[in-house]
């Protein structure tokens, strides 16, 4: 166990739709990032968030958002889904920049 | 941004012998670079990782060398076994900012 927490585990929904995803991170990580990984794909960046503001943005389409509460746990939003949206979305988190991140267990989701 | 290239994308070794991974990256003040382990269906983890103040990192059969006038890191698994079989992804940082990794390695290991 990673110490990340995400849900849920898998999650099918229609297209056109809107769904959230939940990470929380490691106790006393104050970053979370966000990936995206296709079938037989690598690790896409997404974007990542520090101690509740942004820090950086990735390939993140404008129909998805991001936040970070001020509990640290964040939320990743997927709006207007697509099949092609479908993927296993992970958040990782870490403690300071440039240390181990650990990954959550990820979130398949399904477009059908 | 950081650019990070890894090969090979397949590799086939034989029970107990060598595989190396190998990865460059672009940004000369990236100082992180960890190893990932992925199994099918699974959250990537971390075998080992090394930072740029250091040349090689060993930990029982995995060892990582990191080469800072050349801009490549690479990943040495010895005496493999069936239970390496997996896909790796190396990965650059710089202190405030994101992984980048690379593009993955599905190792098999052939009984």
């Amino acid at each position: 166990d990673s110490g990340v927490t995400q849900t849920p585990k898998h999650l099918i929904t229609a297209t056109g739709q809107r769904v959230t995803l939940r990470c929380s991170p490691r106790s006393g990580d104050l970053s979370v990032y966000w990936y995206q990984q296709s079938l037989d794909q690598g690790l896409q960046f997404l974007i990542q968030y520090y101690n509740g503001e942004e820090r950086a943005k990735g390939n993140i389409l404008e129909r998805f958002s991001a936040q970070q509460f001020p509990d640290l746990h964040s939320e990743l939003n997927l709006s207007s889904l697509e099949l092609g949206d479908s993927a296993l979305y992970f958040c990782a988190s870490n403690s300071e920049q440039g240390s181990e991140a650990f990954f959550g267990q990820g979130t398949r989701l399904t477009v059908v | 941004g950081e650019n990070v290239e890894q090969h090979p994308s397949t590799l086939s070794v034989q029970e107990g012998d060598s595989a190396v991974i190998k990865c460059t990256y672009s940004d000369s003040a990236s100082n992180y670079f960890p190893w990932y382990k992925q199994e099918l269906g699974k959250r990537p983890q971390l075998i080992i990782d090394i930072r740029s103040n250091v040349g090689e990192k060993k930990d029982q059969r995995i060892a990582v060398t990191l080469n800072k006038t050349a801009k490549h890191f690479s990943l040495h698994i010895t005496e493999t076994q069936p239970e390496d079989s997996a896909v790796y992804f190396c990965a650059a940082s710089k202190t405030g900012n994101q992984f980048y990794f690379g593009t993955g390695t599905s190792l098999t290991v052939i009984p």
